[in-house]
């Protein structure tokens, strides 16, 4: 079974830094783009960024280009995302999902506050 | 980043059929058509369809999607209770090298 499990997820104040991590497994890792996704409090989804196969290659929204960081580690079937310089608008639960043309298959997500 | 086009809110009766929107630009829907995700309250988003009308295993045939240039359709038929849901759609843009969302569709089965 194709599992994807979010983690790292809390409180952090304006300005601090916190790294979520996704667990896979049911699947090979390693062939797969893979991406985080956003979703505000009531709001919509919102591709974050996204990470080729073998991590040679990534790509990010321009609202976190510069703050974020997108890694993998093959090897431990995880998938990162290192957030610094964080601001209230980056509150959400953030998803991990793998891209198989599309977003096909989710984590739970976690949520992350940015608050003072 | 510039996103895709639904409309907030659809409400349809029980066993009615609805018809869902989603309006992007030659480099996004256009280009290789639009996925549709599904996504109840609570709940991570669900894929329903891929590249314009391609079915993941296991999901019905009531959901079928289609594109007419720049718009992308998803269609339910026999709407039941369960079809309660936020529906947004996704695509890749070649321009922006990034990929961008609807702002979501809520369906309402009355």
């Amino acid at each position: 079974e194709v599992q994807l499990v979010e983690s790292g997820g809390g409180l952090v104040q304006p300005g601090g830094s916190l790294r979520l991590s996704c667990a896979a497994s049911g699947f090979p890792f390693s062939s797969y783009w893979m991406h985080w996704v956003r979703q505000a409090p009531g709001e919509g989804l919102v591709w974050v960024s996204g990470i080729d196969s073998d991590g040679s290659k990534t790509i990010y929204a321009d609202s976190v280009k510069g703050r974020f960081t997108i890694s993998r580690d093959n090897a431990k079937n995880t998938l990162y995302l290192q957030m610094n310089s964080q601001r209230a608008e980056d509150t959400a639960v953030y998803y991990c999902a793998r891209e198989d043309s599309a977003f096909d298959c989710w984590g739970q997500g976690t949520l992350v506050t940015v608050s003072s | 980043q510039a996103g895709l086009t639904q409309p907030p809110s659809v409400s349809k009766d029980l066993r009615q059929t609805a018809t869902l929107t989603c309006t992007g630009n030659s480099n996004n829907v256009g280009n290789q058509g639009a996925a549709w995700l599904q996504q109840h309250q609570g709940h991570p988003p669900k894929l329903l369809s891929y590249r314009t009308n391609n079915r993941p295993s296991g999901i019905s045939e009531r959901f079928s999607a289609s594109r007419s240039g720049n718009t992308a359709s998803l269609t339910i038929t026999g709407l039941q209770p369960e079809d309660e849901a936020d529906y947004y759609c996704s695509a890749w843009d070649r321009t922006l090298n990034a990929w961008v969302f609807g702002g979501g569709t809520k369906l309402t089965v009355l």
